[in-house]
């Protein structure tokens, strides 16, 4: 079976800090795409950042960076200088080869001025 | 410009009837989708189309239609609503369906069943 676990339900942080939220997976492929999304308030989801499973390096946009472990199977985003418009749900999201995003339950991040 | 809109953005219905919400890109995308959103904002796919053409329906009720009259357009359908309908659903595309592919999201539609 192919699961995703994000085992902080909520987190918040000082503005300015850095953050890191965790999730694991399971899998038996070998190539997949590895995803962390953002739901604003707004409710709209929008991608922060994407990995490619084969890819030894880590994807970084700006102040958003992932840590992949391929063979821990973890994949934590890490937000650095973090701003009040960073608050958010953040889902990590996995496509498995299959053609369909396979969501983690969500990690809920505010930032307090 | 929106990218991917959906309408309406709140719904509240009468459990027993029938209602639609619509989806259009902008994007020029090859493939759509439709997301769930449960009360607990676990979001689990529903139906994917790529070129108008079904590609997923995972284990959705009857009573969900999925419809697109065109690549650009994905309309969803419920019969019968329930109860355990309500939640947020969100249409979304890529540019194809391929695993890299980057998803837009449309703002969502509340669905509420009373």
């Amino acid at each position: 079976a192919q699961t995703v676990t994000q085992s902080q339900p909520e987190m918040s942080v000082q503005e300015a800090e850095t953050v890191t939220l965790s999730c694991t997976y399971d899998t038996s492929e070998n190539n997949y795409y590895l995803f962390w999304y953002k739901q604003p308030p707004s409710r709209q989801m929008i991608l922060v950042i994407r990995q490619e499973a084969y890819k030894q390096q880590n994807a970084t946009e700006n102040r958003f960076s992932v840590n992949f472990q391929k063979a821990a199977k973890s994949f934590s985003l890490k937000i650095s200088d973090s701003q009040l418009g960073d608050t958010a749900m953040y889902f990590c999201a996995f496509n498995f080869g299959n053609e369909k995003l396979t969501f983690g339950t969500g990690t809920r991040l505010t930032i307090i001025p | 410009d929106t990218a991917v809109s959906q309408t309406p953005k709140y719904l509240v219905t009468q459990m027993g009837n029938d209602k639609s919400i619509k989806c259009e890109q902008n994007l020029g995308h090859d493939t759509m989708y439709w997301y769930k959103q449960d009360s607990k904002k676990f979001l689990k796919i529903m139906f994917s189309y790529n070129n108008k053409e079904l590609i997923i329906n995972e284990t959705v009720p009857n009573r969900f239609s999925p419809k697109s009259p065109d690549k650009a357009h994905l309309n969803l359908h419920i019969n019968s609503l329930e109860l355990g309908d309500s939640a947020v659903y969100f249409c979304a595309s890529s540019r194809q369906q391929r695993g890299y592919e980057k998803l837009f999201f449309g703002s969502g539609t509340q669905l509420s069943v009373l």
